[in-house]
Order: structure tokens, then sequence, then C-alpha cells
């Protein structure tokens, strides 16, 4: 079936530093790939999302770049902060489906002061 | 505007006993959606509503899980018999604009199950 990977599944960078986090998925017509945060104990929330006509879309210190052809996509967080730790999930839409989504297994992010 | 809305927020119960969980979504959203979420991975859709029918239900365990959206509004969704593996935050999520096919899906709280 389809699936979206998600690497790494833990990451730890210093307050500061850069953070990125990469998802592959399977069905080459997906077309819309959202970015949730979860925090521990509480709902996801979404954070930014791309959609297949464009290549990059930014907002503030976060940023998702899509590759269509490579069938991957990537969420970039700079300038990390400690309120940025928490789990980070991608998803990616399916054909077919009406707005189903299909979730990668997360990214645990801690940011160290 | 007011968020998706459930409870009850943490439910223990024994193996083959019965639970029911309860959603409602943000006001005049009409698509719906039951996630389960295990420990350590994603969320994965159990059942999704267009209004109060039935658009995707191919992950869900028929046999034990059942859901309903009466009156394209509030949704229940319950187990009977459960089982260990049931153990899972359940979530329910709602987006709006009825029609649109990508459209963000918004999150509630969820409900922490464990099965004893």
């Amino acid at each position: 079936g389809e699936n979206v990977e998600q690497h790494p599944s833990t990451l730890s960078v210093q307050e500061g530093d850069s953070a990125v986090i990469k998802c592959t998925y399977s069905d080459s017509a997906s077309n819309y790939f959202p970015w949730y945060k979860q925090e521990l104990g509480k709902r996801p929330q979404l954070i930014i999302d791309i959609r297949s006509n464009v290549g990059e879309k930014k907002d503030q210190r976060i940023a998702v770049t899509l590759n269509k052809t490579a069938k991957h996509f990537s969420l970039h967080i700079t300038e990390t902060q400690p309120e940025d730790s928490a789990v980070y999930f991608c998803a990616a839409s399916l054909s077919g489906g009406y707005n189903k989504l299909i979730f990668g297994a997360g990214t645990r992010l801690a940011v160290h002061p | 505007e007011a968020g998706v809305a459930q409870s009850p927020r943490y439910k223990i119960i024994e193996k083959r006993q019965s639970v029911a969980f309860w959603c409602n979504p943000i006001s005049g959203h009409a698509t719906l959606y039951w996630y389960q979420q295990i420990l350590g991975q994603g969320p994965k859709l159990l059942i999704q509503f267009q209004n109060n029918g039935v658009v995707d239900d191919s992950q869900l365990p028929k046999d034990r899980f059942s859901a309903e959206r009466l009156k394209g509004v509030d949704s229940t969704l319950k187990i009977q018999p459960a089982k260990l593996e049931d153990s899972a935050v359940y979530l329910c999520a709602s987006s709006g604009l009825a029609g649109v096919f990508t459209d963000t899906q918004y999150f509630g709280p969820g409900t922490r199950l464990t099965v004893l």
C-alpha cells in the first residue's frame, strides 16, 4: 500500500541551530503535504503545508521544500528554540481519496538550551 | 473559533469490555475523521465521514469498531469488545469547505485509551 517514510526518528540540536526533517512518499499523485507539530499530551497542530504546484514555502523560521520528481519533501526549522521541542509529523494526500492523508511515523525534536 | 472537542480525555478498561468516544467538530465542518495513534507512530485513519455519510472506512476493524455521525455533526466511535492492542490515542479531526479536495484537518485533543 501507499506509505510515507520519515527520517530521522529523533533529532537533537542546540538552541539556534537548524533542524531538517525529511519525508518520502510513494503515491505519485499526491498533491498536498502538511506538517503537524505535536507537543507531549496535546493535539497535532498544522504548522505549514505545501501543494504540488510550488517547490518551496516559507513562514518565518519554518520552510518546506518539495521535490515531486524524487517524491520527497522536507521541513526546515532555522534558529531553533526550546519551544520547538516536539514530535513533528509529515503527511501526504492520497489519490482516489477525499482529503485522505497518510502520516509518517514522526520525528522527535529536542532543542537544548 | 472553537476547536474540535473530544471526550473523555482518558479511559481505562479491561479487555473484552466496550468503550465509546465522542467528538464534536468545528462548527460548519462537513468532514470528520477518526484516527488511531499508537505510541510512537503517526495517526492512522480509521473512518472518514462527509456530512453523515461514510467516505472511507477501509482501515476500520469492523468486527469490533463502529462509528456513526448522526445529523452530520457530532460523532461517536465505539469499540466492542476491546483488545489489548487497541490501547492508543483516538484522535478526531474535522475539515470544512465541502467539495474542496485537499483541506486543512484540525485535530481534537484525543482520548487516551488503555486496555488492561
